[in-house]
């Protein structure tokens, strides 16, 4: 069955860097854009970024432009962001969501990564 | 930025009471919305697709309503294990929006 595993999550410093990964299984990863949505505690869902199937179209939310990536490798299943400059405000769950463009989205989630950005 | 308006952003209810959580749209969305279940430290889980469609396995006493930009999901008798937070998504347009999230809690 289709599943989505993040990793890469931890403790960093303000102003550091870091890089979460998100692999899929079961399904055909290169059909599908691919989100990241994060939650910090106690707070709602927020979209931070997205990447079509083919890599062609990339969107980021404001609060994470300029210093965020997103990217992919379909030849390895996987999604990456790269979060650098790294806010105490990012501090949150980060999970990754599928997403097939004009068919369907968000149908699966991966059971998320903690980012913890603390001094 | 299409803004998701959710209401109530909590709500205390009693095992086998319907209830109804609403989600706005800034603009018309056609019927590019999901409804999520999430409870706590697990991830977002879709019940509802398409606006109105159940997710497969998803108990029949959820529904969904709505096009445009006016949303509802209904779950017609409540259950124990449907105390837990609901979301609404729109995916439209960029960016992708939440609704603020209601909190359904045991009365």
């Amino acid at each position: 069955q289709a599943q989505l595993v993040e990793s890469g999550g931890g403790v960093v410093q303000p102003g550091r860097s870091l890089r979460l990964s998100c692999t899929a299984s079961g399904f055909t990863f290169s059909s599908y854009g691919m989100h990241w949505v994060r939650q910090a505690p106690g707070k709602g869902l927020e979209w931070v970024a997205v990447i079509w199937y083919d890599g062609s179209n990339i969107q980021y939310a404001d609060s994470v432009k300029g210093r965020f990536t997103i990217s992919r490798d379909n030849s390895k299943n996987m999604v990456y962001l790269q979060m650098n400059s790294l806010r105490t405000e990012d501090t949150a769950v980060y999970y990754c969501a599928r997403e097939k463009v004009a068919v369907d989205a968000f149908d699966i989630w991966g059971q998320g990564t903690m980012v913890t950005v603390s001094s | 930025d299409i803004q998701m308006t959710q209401s109530p952003s909590s709500l205390s209810a009693s095992v086998g009471d319907r209830v109804t959580i609403t989600c706005r749209a800034s603009q018309g969305i056609r019927n590019d919305l999901g409804w999520y279940q999430q409870k706590p430290g697990k991830a977002p889980k879709r019940l509802i697709y398409a606006a109105s469609s159940l997710q497969s396995g998803v108990p029949s006493r959820f529904s969904g309503s709505g096009s445009g930009t006016e949303f509802t999901l209904t779950i017609s008798s409540l259950q124990p294990e449907d105390f837990a937070t609901y979301y609404c998504l729109q995916h439209n347009s960029y960016p992708r929006t939440f609704g603020q999230g209601t909190k359904l809690e045991i009365k």
